[in-house]
């Protein structure tokens, strides 16, 4: 398998743009995490999904911030408007059903808002 | 507010030296535990993980460590090896929410020759 796959690698956009962040999981797992990295807070969970669904969206920050998953093979996470104070690496993880599972990262998105 | 926390957020060791590494909790809930290390430029990737009952773990040159009336655990790494140099994230969970995971903020090792 290809593990956790991410596009784009790197995201340079400027104040107001939109910004759509892509993430193909590990086929057949049923969870997927969105993180933040920044060096104050380290990693934050920001939302997370089950089967498709989303089942704790708490860590979102602002409403700027959306999260989908239209199927089992593919999520978005979107910026709009962007701010400087979104720059960050954004990582999306996955795991299997079994709680202790551990989760796969993928190589991660690094936004910079200018 | 910071459930998990890494307070040293850099260590220098010498190559062949024991590596230790803490991470301080506040959450009592907090059963499961684990250690992901990172690359520059990759994602984290899970090391070695504890279950609250037990108060250690070993694999290979990696051990957890768990102090659960101090709420406190620590990796410990022997020998280091150059290869060893990462980051270093402590994570936790509470049974029941699923595969829900809290991070520290990272303590970045370099293992010196």
């Amino acid at each position: 398998d290809a593990g956790v796959i991410q596009s784009p690698r790197h995201e340079v956009t400027e104040m107001g743009q939109e910004v759509t962040l892509r993430c193909k999981p590990i086929s057949g797992h049923d969870y997927l995490f969105w993180y933040r990295q920044t060096m104050m807070r380290g990693l934050e969970l920001l939302i997370y999904f089950n089967n498709n669904v989303p089942i704790d969206d708490s860590g979102m920050p602002e409403d700027r911030f959306s999260a989908k998953m239209p199927n089992a093979s593919f999520s978005t996470l979107k910026i709009q408007p962007s701010e400087p104070r979104d720059s960050a690496v954004y990582f999306c993880a996955s795991s299997l059903l079994r709680p202790l599972d551990e989760q796969f990262f993928g190589p991660g998105t690094r936004l910079t808002v200018l | 507010d910071q459930q998990v926390k890494q307070n040293s957020p850099s260590l220098s060791v010498q190559e062949g030296r024991i590596s230790i590494l803490n991470c301080d909790y506040t959450n009592s809930m907090f059963d499961y535990f684990l250690w992901y290390k990172k690359y520059p430029a990759e994602g984290p990737t899970f090391l070695i993980s504890i279950s609250s009952i037990k108060d250690k773990n070993e694999d290979g040159r990696f051990t957890v460590f768990l102090n659960k009336s101090a709420k406190h655990l620590s990796l410990h790494i022997v020998p280091s090896q150059p290869g060893d140099s990462a980051v270093y994230f402590c994570a936790a969970r509470v049974s029941g929410t699923a595969s829900k995971l809290t991070f520290g903020t990272g303590t970045r090792l370099q293992v010196t020759l």
